[in-house]
């Protein structure tokens, strides 16, 4: 079965340092999202990509954070300058098609900042 | 803005026994998509059940089901016969109807299950 992957798995960063986390959908799907989890609260949104633009950011999304879809598989999200409050898990989500109602996340990518 | 409410911080059955979670939410859209996932230690986030708005009919996944009551805006997760696999963080989550389509997270049940 396809599963949406995130690499790396564990990131241990610097304060100030960019970070860039990197996912890959299922190979067919055509809507992307980004959500954050800080250790102990709910899961939340913090963007969504489609045809090669954002259509929605969360105001957490500023203009430290980026996303990009550099080739055919790939989609990342950047962190130009980590806080110490960035430290979380970073789930990336992906649905085939907009009347498709399932979002597939991924393992997350555990975030460190020291 | 949709909100998405657990009452419910952390629940225990024992082994074989049923449970109940409950989810409340709020929204103004007539159509919309409802989820459950767990979340279980390794902090992946899966998908249990999903519930369609327009759909009357309750859904149901093997041992999982949900009661949906949408003029109540409430939307519980049942799990029959519980295992010591179900053992998991759970979240209630909304799909909104707007163009994206992100999802809305509840703060989760903590659910611990007794041998």
């Amino acid at each position: 079965e396809p599963e949406v992957t995130q690499t790396p798995s564990h990131q241990v960063t610097q304060m100030g340092q960019e970070v860039i986390l990197r996912c890959v959908p299922i190979s067919n799907h055509l809507y992307f999202y980004w959500y954050r989890q800080i250790l102990g609260q709910k899961v939340e949104f913090l963007v969504s990509f489609y045809n090669n633009e954002i259509s929605e950011k969360s105001e957490i999304f500023d203009d430290q954070f980026s996303v990009e879809r550099p080739d055919g598989s790939n989609f990342t999200l950047k962190i130009r300058s980590t806080k110490l409050e960035d430290s979380a898990m970073y789930f990336c989500a992906s649905k085939l098609a907009e009347n498709q109602e399932t979002q597939y996340f991924g393992p997350g990518t555990r975030l460190l900042v020291l | 803005a949709q909100t998405v409410t657990q009452s419910q911080p952390e629940m225990s059955v024992q082994e074989a026994e049923t449970v109940t979670l409950s989810c409340t939410y709020d929204t103004s859209e007539s159509d919309y998509y409802l989820f459950w996932y767990k979340q279980p230690p390794s902090r992946q986030m899966i998908l249990v059940i999903r519930q369609e708005a327009y759909k009357q009919q309750n859904a149901t996944e093997n041992r999982f089901s949900v009661n949906f009551q949408k003029a109540a805006k409430s939307f519980s997760l049942k799990i029959s016969d519980s295992q010591l696999g179900d053992a998991a963080m759970y979240f209630c989550a909304y799909r909104t109807d707007e163009y994206g389509n992100k999802l809305v997270f509840g703060a989760g049940t903590i659910l611990r299950v007794k041998s």
